[in-house]
């Protein structure tokens, strides 16, 4: 089992639409989780991160934590077309190292 | 604030040769680690370093190594290296480390083994 997994996607979807990216991880003790976004040819770039259990809003985003079922989300409402990029989970773990997802590549047509 | 300044940004190598890259973090950052970035594995953990340290170390062979000086910079060295260490490696930073600081990741060096 991976440390942390993502779903493979691609996903698609219209303009103006919920994209939902899911991220499952392995590490009980995993404290703390990121969201990068990462355009084709770009390095990774921070766009949230969450720490206690619930939902964390900004702007367009919300991150959601659920320890319990070790499962992170990232929702990005009325999207759009400059979101289309590879969205990575990144876990730290009980070492304190981050773990990343393979990520899941998100397209949004116009 | 300048961000992290990774050097060179492209490099071509032979197979059996080393390389060195380089990374700056962002100022007052201490904490840097490096990944290698392939199509086929994403995005692999290869090693952290803190107040000049190593602290913590991915599955990688020992021709992978590293260090870091006193102004938090740090070198990543990949000796005899092989076609598939054709990759992105990325150099990220953080403030110390800690569970709850972001990593802010440079823009790469791609490097290319003939």
């Amino acid at each position: 089992q991976k440390e942390v997994e993502q779903n493979s996607g691609p996903l698609s979807v219209p303009e103006g639409a919920i994209a939902s990216l899911n991220c499952t991880y392995s590490d009980r003790v995993s404290q703390s989780f990121f969201w990068y976004r990462q355009y084709s040819g770009k390095s990774p770039e921070l766009i949230m991160s969450i720490y206690s259990n619930g939902d964390k809003e900004d702007g367009r985003f919300t991150a959601q934590l659920n320890k319990a079922s070790q499962y992170v989300s990232l929702l990005i409402r009325d999207s759009q077309p400059s979101d289309s990029a590879t969205y990575l989970c990144a876990v730290k773990a009980g070492n304190n190292d981050m773990r990343f997802g393979a990520g899941t590549r998100l397209t949004v047509k116009p | 604030k300048a961000g992290v300044t990774q050097t060179p940004r492209y490099l071509i190598k032979t197979r059996g040769q080393q390389v060195t890259l380089s990374c700056s973090p962002i100022s007052g950052h201490r904490s840097v680690s490096w990944y290698q970035q392939t199509p086929g594995q994403g995005l692999q953990f290869l090693f952290e370093y803190f107040s000049e340290t190593q602290r913590n170390k991915g599955n990688f062979p020992g021709r992978f190594s590293g260090r870091q000086f006193s102004n938090s910079r740090s070198e990543m060295n990949v000796s005899t290296l092989e076609l598939g260490d054709s990759a992105l490696y990325l150099c990220a930073s953080s403030l110390e480390g800690g569970y709850n600081q972001p990593q802010h990741f440079g823009d790469g060096t791609r490097l290319s083994i003939l």
